[in-house]
C-alpha cells in the first residue's frame, strides 16, 4: 500500500510559467514533508520541507503548500526555468526519521 | 565535506554471485539509509541505521539482502546470491540527528544482474 503518491508521472510547462507538482499521502502520523529533486545519474537532492503544523513554506521560487485535512501537498515553482527540468519526489517523515517517497514526477520546462 | 560517497558507481554481475555495495556517509551524520530505486516501485527504503545500529530493516526484500555498519564512517549492503530482479539503482543517504528528514544522498550504484 503506497502511503505517498504522486499521481502525475510527468508534467510539461513553458519557461516563465508556474509549475505545480502534487502529492497525496494516507498516513496522518507523518510529521514532516519534503521535496527532492533528481537529475539523471545523480542522487536526489533536498529542495524544501514543511512541518505538519504549517500550511505554507516559501524559499525563493519554490513554495510548498500543505493541506492536512485533504492529506495533500503541492510544490509550486514560479517562474519555471529550463534548469528546473528534473524528477521531483515528495517524501514524508514517519517514525525514527524514516522517509517514505512518492513515485516521482518528471518535470520538463520548455524554453 | 565530499558528501555521501558510494562505490562502485556501476556493477554488472552474473546471477548467483555475491554483490557488495559500499557507502561512506557525511561525517557527523547519525542516520544512514539504504534505498533502492526501480521503475516499478520508485524509491524504497530498505534499511536504516542510527548511530551504527540497525533500527528498521522491514524494507529488506529477502534474506539474500544484508546490511552492516561497523563504524560511523562506513556501511555495506550485500546481496548473496544476486538475482536479475535485484537490478536497480541503490542509494545510500545520511542525515544529521534533529534535522527532520533532510537526507543527503549519494550518487547511487547502478546494479545490473545478468
Amino acid at each position: 500500500d503506497q502511503q505517498v503518491k504522486q499521481n502525475s508521472p510527468s508534467l510539461s510547462v513553458q519557461e516563465g510559467r508556474i509549475s505545480i507538482l502534487n502529492c497525496d499521502y494516507t498516513n496522518s502520523m507523518f510529521d514532516y514533508f519534503l521535496w527532492y529533486k533528481k537529475y539523471p545519474a545523480e542522487g536526489p537532492t533536498f529542495l524544501i520541507s514543511i512541518s505538519s503544523i504549517k500550511d505554507k513554506n516559501e524559499d525563493g521560487r519554490f513554495t510548498v503548500f500543505l493541506n492536512k485535512s485533504a492529506k495533500h501537498l503541492s510544490l509550486h515553482i514560479v517562474p519555471s526555468q529550463p534548469g528546473d527540468s528534473a524528477v521531483y519526489f515528495c517524501a514524508a517523515r514517519g517514525a525514527g526519521n524514516m522517509l517514505t517517497f512518492g513515485g516521482g514526477t518528471r518535470l520538463m520546462v520548455k524554453p | 565535506d565530499a558528501g555521501v560517497i558510494q562505490s562502485p558507481r556501476h556493477e554488472v554481475t552474473e546471477m548467483g554471485q555475491e554483490v557488495t555495495l559500499r557507502c561512506k556517509p557525511i561525517s557527523g551524520h547519525d542516520y544512514l539509509f539504504w534505498y533502492r530505486q526501480t521503475m516499478m516501485r520508485g524509491l524504497e527504503l530498505l534499511i536504516y541505521f542510527n548511530n551504527n545500529v540497525p533500527i528498521d530493516d522491514s524494507g529488506m526484500p529477502e534474506d539474500r539482502f544484508s546490511a552492516k555498519m561497523p563504524n560511523a564512517s562506513f556501511s555495506t549492503l550485500k546481496i548473496q546470491p544476486s538475482e536479475p530482479r535485484d537490478s536497480a539503482v541503490y542509494f545510500c543517504a545520511s542525515s544529521p540527528d534533529g534535522q527532520p528528514g533532510a537526507a543527503f544522498f549519494g550518487q547511487g550504484t547502478r546494479l545490473t544482474v545478468v
